[in-house]
């Protein structure tokens, strides 16, 4: 079954600074992997999603991920934090047991400080 | 916006009750799922329907049933409602099965359910 973890429920930075969210997953097969946004009271935007087509995927409002099968990891990356990043972030895995369910992490809230 | 509606948004009730979340999809999109969160369990998947079969079940109680309809909306049944139902409930639709599970799912507003 796959499975995935977001290590640090929450993490504040401030503005201007590093955003660095990180997910780990399990899976015996080649996985899909995608970024979801919260914001509050509302539903998850897609941020990114890898499908092995490259290992460095670009997403909305300037976010990054980089898969990295040898750490079975998909870290999310953004250079500088802005005060309208400040969400709650999901990783998820794709099931490839035929069904597209996808199993998210519990997710990391993320705080920007001014 | 999604494009993925739901209603309601606020359901209060009671324990032992039964209600009805509403779901209608992106248009053109024939995949509906559902979700619940809650703050112990995180989101959990709970079923999937491809134009109007079930297609994959996760950890559904049997006291939740689902259906989606021929005009793709779908509908969430919750019967003999407990306390720890409490979650926010949500709906996703995508265009269609691919053989990779790489569509995106587009997720409605969600409709948060409070058993008193």
């Amino acid at each position: 079954a796959q499975s995935v973890t977001q290590l640090g429920s929450h993490v504040s930075v401030s503005e201007g600074a590093l955003v660095l969210l990180r997910c780990n997953y399990s899976s015996s097969v080649p996985p899909y992997l995608f970024w979801y946004v919260q914001y509050p009271n509302q539903g998850l935007q897609l941020l990114l999603k890898y499908t092995s087509a490259a290992t460095l995927v670009k997403g909305i409002n300037g976010f990054e991920a980089e898969f990295k099968k040898s750490e079975t990891s998909f870290h999310l990356t953004k250079p500088s934090a802005h005060m309208s990043d400040a969400a709650e972030y999901f990783c998820a895995v794709s099931d490839q047991g035929g069904s597209e369910k996808l199993v998210f992490g519990k997710g990391t809230k993320l705080t920007v400080n001014p | 916006d999604s494009g993925v509606t739901q209603t309601p948004k606020h359901l209060i009730t009671a324990t032992g009750q039964r209600v009805t979340l509403r779901c209608s999809p992106r248009s053109g999109d024939l995949s509906v799922y559902w979700y619940q969160q809650s703050l112990d369990q995180g989101l959990q998947f709970l079923i999937q329907y491809y134009n109007g079969e079930e297609r994959a079940k996760g950890n559904i109680l049997e006291r939740f049933s689902a259906q989606q309809f021929p005009d793709l909306h779908s509908e969430l049944n919750l019967s003999s409602l407990e306390l720890g139902d409490s979650a926010l409930y949500f709906c996703a639709s995508s265009e269609y099965p691919s053989s990779g599970g790489a569509n995106e799912q587009f997720f409605g507003p969600g409709t948060r359910l409070t058993v008193l």
